[in-house]
């Protein structure tokens, strides 16, 4: 079966210190992987999303980055966090056959910038 | 631009009673997926039901079902019999350019619902 990990589950970072957050997917191959970031109380803000191995689709210019080392890995970094860079952060995977769509997510991290 | 917009920042339902979570959409995509998801305190995000623009039928999966009205570029997701557990944040999101080999999903501002016992 397919599963999504995502760590770590929170994170308190000062202002000006990097960012890196994983997200691997097992049992699927060349997945359609996303990263999302919610606001408290808020909807989620797509930040990016890739298709294949270095392929990355940025939503929102901002201090974040992100990459795609291998086929079923996502990461997002940052070199200098900012206060705004607050958030639940979620990663998800979007699976699509002849009959149906569906995404998953993974636990989220959230991350506290102070 | 706003491209899904869930009008209803919270909504109150009685238990067993039915709910419908408003969702209404903008593309020019001819081929486009709408999904809603449940998101509880916890955080986690909870896939609930799928429905693709080319779908003849409405999606239903238990308890929840899609009244999908494409000429008015709405996705409505009705909740029956509610439950406690139901209580939650929804989130209606789409899924454009799937012929063309896009893949961007984007989410609305979500709707709180409270069931009330």
């Amino acid at each position: 079966s397919q599963t999504i990990h995502q760590w770590p589950a929170t994170l308190v970072q000062p202002v000006g210190s990097p960012l890196s957050l994983e997200c691997t997917v097992e049992g699927t191959s060349n997945p359609n992987l996303y990263w999302y970031r919610q606001a408290a109380g808020r909807g989620l803000q797509l930040l990016f999303y890739s298709v294949g191995i270095g392929q990355i689709s940025s939503e929102v210019p901002q201090n974040l980055s992100a990459s795609r080392p291998q086929d079923r890995q996502f990461i997002l970094s940052s070199k200098k966090l900012l206060l705004s860079d607050s958030g639940f952060y979620l990663c998800a995977w979007m699976r699509e056959d002849s009959r149906n769509t569906e995404a998953f997510f993974g636990q989220g991290t959230r991350l506290t910038v102070v | 631009a706003q491209k899904i917009t869930q009008t209803q920042p919270g909504m109150f339902v009685q238990e067993k009673e039915a709910v419908t979570l408003d969702c209404t959409y903008d593309t020019s995509d001819p081929s486009y997926g709408l999904f809603w998801y449940k998101q509880p305190s916890s955080g986690e995000m909870i896939f609930l039901i799928y429905q693709g623009s080319y779908d003849q039928q409405n999606a239903t999966e238990g308890r929840y079902s899609l009244n999908f009205q494409k000429a008015r570029k709405s996705a409505n997701l009705v909740i029956s019999a509610s439950q406690l557990g139901d209580s939650a944040m929804y989130f209606c999101a789409m899924r454009e350019g799937r012929d063309t080999g896009g893949f961007k999903t984007i989410f609305g501002a979500g709707t709180r619902l409270f069931v009330k016992a």
